[in-house]
């Protein structure tokens, strides 16, 4: 199975200031279509989880610019340029690549 | 507008065999695949396995002796079954839908003790 490595397991962030995380696959995550499966999801305290960025850097309808998805291969990256308080929660990659799909451990956004 | 409700039994006794439904609105299962994802209280998501559009699947090697996924495509609506349950099922257990974790369902908590 492809395992997803992130970091930091928790970021503390003050309102108004960037936050990254990051994702590392075990594998290659190029599909046979030349894709790159990678997804990034929000899941606020309480609630499901919500996709925010999939193919690596495309934003789902209705989420911010702020958010931005990069990478490649193994090796990618979500940042936040200014964080507001509606982004707190546990950030998670998923990669639908290589079956079984797999997810990161999760990183948790907090207020500074 | 999409919509994924899960739906069964929120306690199940060790050994049982675990159902629970998932039904669509908005988008057809011939047109796209439907997951079904885990979360046991205060961990990470697991993912469990998938029907596919044409009605293939794959399930997550950990629990493939033990699940199964399937749908009646007239009632837009996937089925789980997991049989052998122990403690440690005990999770939320989402279906999602559309391409690749678009669309979430609100969740189901099953709880598994005597």
């Amino acid at each position: 199975d492809v395992v997803m490595t992130q970091t930091p397991v928790s970021l503390s962030v003050a309102i108004g200031q960037p936050a990254s995380i990051s994702c590392k696959s075990s594998q290659s995550l190029v599909g046979t279509s030349g894709k790159t499966y990678l997804n990034w999801l929000l899941q606020r305290p309480g609630q499901s989880p919500k996709r925010l960025i999939y193919l690596v850097s495309k934003l789902d309808s209705g989420i911010p610019d702020r958010f931005s998805g990069s990478g490649s291969e193994t090796d990618f990256t979500l940042k936040i340029s200014r964080v507001e308080a509606d982004d707190l929660g546990v950030y998670y990659c998923l990669q639908g690549t290589h079956f079984p799909y797999t997810f990161g451990a999760g990183t948790k956004l907090e207020l500074k | 507008q999409v919509q994924l409700k899960e739906s069964g039994p929120g306690l199940v006794q060790p050994s049982q065999t675990l159902s629970l439904t998932c039904t669509v609105s908005g988008f057809s299962l011939m047109d796209y695949s439907v997951h079904w994802v885990r979360q046991p209280p205060g961990k990470g998501l697991e993912w469990m396995g998938r029907m596919k559009y044409d009605g293939d699947t794959y399930y997550n090697s950990a629990l493939k002796s033990r699940l199964s996924i399937s749908r009646d495509t007239s009632k837009s609506q996937v089925f789980l079954k997991m049989n052998s349950l122990q403690t440690e099922d005990t999770a939320i257990y989402y279906c999602t839908g559309g391409t690749t974790a678009h669309y979430w369902g609100q969740g189901v908590m099953v709880t598994v003790s005597s």
